[in-house]
């Protein structure tokens, strides 16, 4: 059974620091997902990874692959306010449905 | 393209009350998800539909659960007598039926058991 893990589930930083979100999982995936979640709010999509070595960028938040050590990462860069919310991973299932298995989230306040 | 809807997007019931939720998919996707999430925790997979066949469903859908996609397009969701611990965030996604297509996700429907 896929199990996806996120490191930390709560983060507070201020202003203009860095940091990085961590995703580890369980067994053999291609494609690896992070999604931003505001409160009371639906999923919004931010990376899809679906290669070893994969980077994605966009603004301040840039996101990598690595397929053999079962990782993923977010890392913000000189954070702002306007990045505040949940964080999710999500591991697709190879086979069958190819369903999402999402981490726990990574609650993420930046303090001005 | 108009995304996925769903509807109603809050639903408060009495416990033992059933309760249906509808989502409109993006028309040309085929594969239609559903999700529970609970607060604080990520959202679970519970159903997925193929065109109209549903073909495959979570532990966590109980005998009270069921689910319909009857021409392929919009997707229903049921959930009789409801308890408390059935309240949640409800989320449908839709894909198209490829590989790395990603999926989409609805505003969701948050419903609360009193």
């Amino acid at each position: 059974e896929l199990k996806v893990e996120q490191n930390p589930l709560f983060l507070s930083m201020q202003e203009g620091k860095n940091y990085t979100i961590y995703c580890n999982y369980s067994t053999t995936s291609d494609r690896l997902y992070w999604y931003r979640q505001d409160p009371g709010k639906s999923l919004e999509s931010l990376f899809v990874l679906l290669s070893n070595g994969a980077v994605k960028q966009e603004g301040r938040l840039m996101a990598s692959l690595d397929t053999k050590a079962r990782l993923s990462t977010l890392h913000i860069t000189a954070a702002v306010h306007d990045l505040s919310a949940t964080y999710f991973c999500a591991v697709a299932i190879i086979q069958g449905a190819q369903k999402l298995v999402f981490g726990q989230g990574t609650r993420l306040t930046i303090n001005p | 393209d108009t995304g996925v809807s769903q509807d109603p997007r809050h639903k408060i019931t009495k416990r033992g009350q059933n309760v249906t939720f509808r989502c409109d998919p993006i028309s040309e996707h085929n594969r239609l998800y559903w999700y529970r999430q609970t607060l604080g925790q990520g959202p679970e997979f519970l159903t997925y539909f193929q065109n109209e066949a549903q073909l495959e469903k979570s532990r966590l859908l109980s005998d009270r659960f069921s689910a319909e996609r009857p021409k392929g397009s919009f997707s229903t969701l049921e959930i009789q007598r409801t308890e408390q611990g059935d309240s949640a965030m409800y989320l449908c996604a839709s894909s198209l039926n490829a590989r790395y297509y990603e999926q989409y996700f609805g505003p969701g429907t948050r419903l609360t058991v009193t």
